[in-house]
């Protein structure tokens, strides 16, 4: 099994719907972020939590709310979709205290298309 | 402003050729480098860290150098092969910073 899981893979859904985003890991670590990818773009921070009650917002976080379930469990939702929101998220997690040093694991995407 | 450029956006070489990616960054106070591989369709894999002290650091037939002076890395890929093909994005931290470069495309053909 992988150590970052994301559900689904793949997701089209239409413009005003809710979706949600699901991410478990099991590397132990407390530290989970939420990251979408645009062509052109590289990676930006939507959401991150350094543990359960910890919750902060990235830079790009309008539009998008988030749930840390358990430390192993970290969901994005889209309360209302739009197309512009079509990309490709990633979950990842990283260790506390010097999680910069020891970088980052990531799951393997959600691809998001909303029409 | 914090930012970490990589150049080129993209690059095709032959199998078996050498390639050198750049990534000049401007991260204050810089903690370290990290390379990562993004294959197609999937989630980044680290290669590399390097921090201020590291001038060269290799995995395989990947080599990092840093100069911190000049606040510039490459990641050079010797001998490539089909399977490097992916996206290559330059990583800098400091301080509470994480700092993502857009990547490198790199097409390898046979």
């Amino acid at each position: 099994d992988a150590d970052v899981t994301q559900t689904p893979r793949n997701r089209i859904t239409k413009t005003g719907k809710r979706i949600m985003l699901e991410c478990s890991q099991t590397k132990g670590h407390d530290r989970m972020y939420w990251y979408r990818q645009d062509p052109g773009l590289g990676l930006r921070l939507i959401y991150y939590s350094f543990d359960v009650k910890d919750i902060n917002k990235g830079e790009i976080s309008d539009g998008y709310s988030v749930s840390r379930q358990a430390q192993a469990k970290f969901s994005l939702s889209l309360e209302s979709a739009i197309p512009n929101q079509t990309a490709l998220y990633f979950c990842a997690t990283s260790p506390g205290q010097l999680g910069a040093f020891y970088g980052y694991t990531f799951g393997s995407g959600t691809r998001l298309t909303v029409v | 402003k914090n930012q970490v450029e990589q150049s080129p956006q993209s690059l095709i070489i032959l199998e078996g050729k050498n390639c050198t990616l750049q990534c000049n960054y401007t991260v204050s106070p810089f903690s370290n480098l990290r390379w990562y591989k993004q294959d197609t369709g999937r989630g980044p894999v680290s290669l590399t860290i390097m921090t201020f002290s590291e001038n060269t650091k290799s995995n395989g037939r990947y080599t990092a150098t840093l100069d911190a002076d000049t606040k510039q890395s490459s990641l050079h890929i010797t001998a490539s092969q089909l399977s490097d093909s992916a996206s290559y994005i330059c990583v800098v931290s400091g301080g509470d910073k994480i700092i993502f470069g857009k990547g490198t495309r790199l097409h390898i053909l046979p």
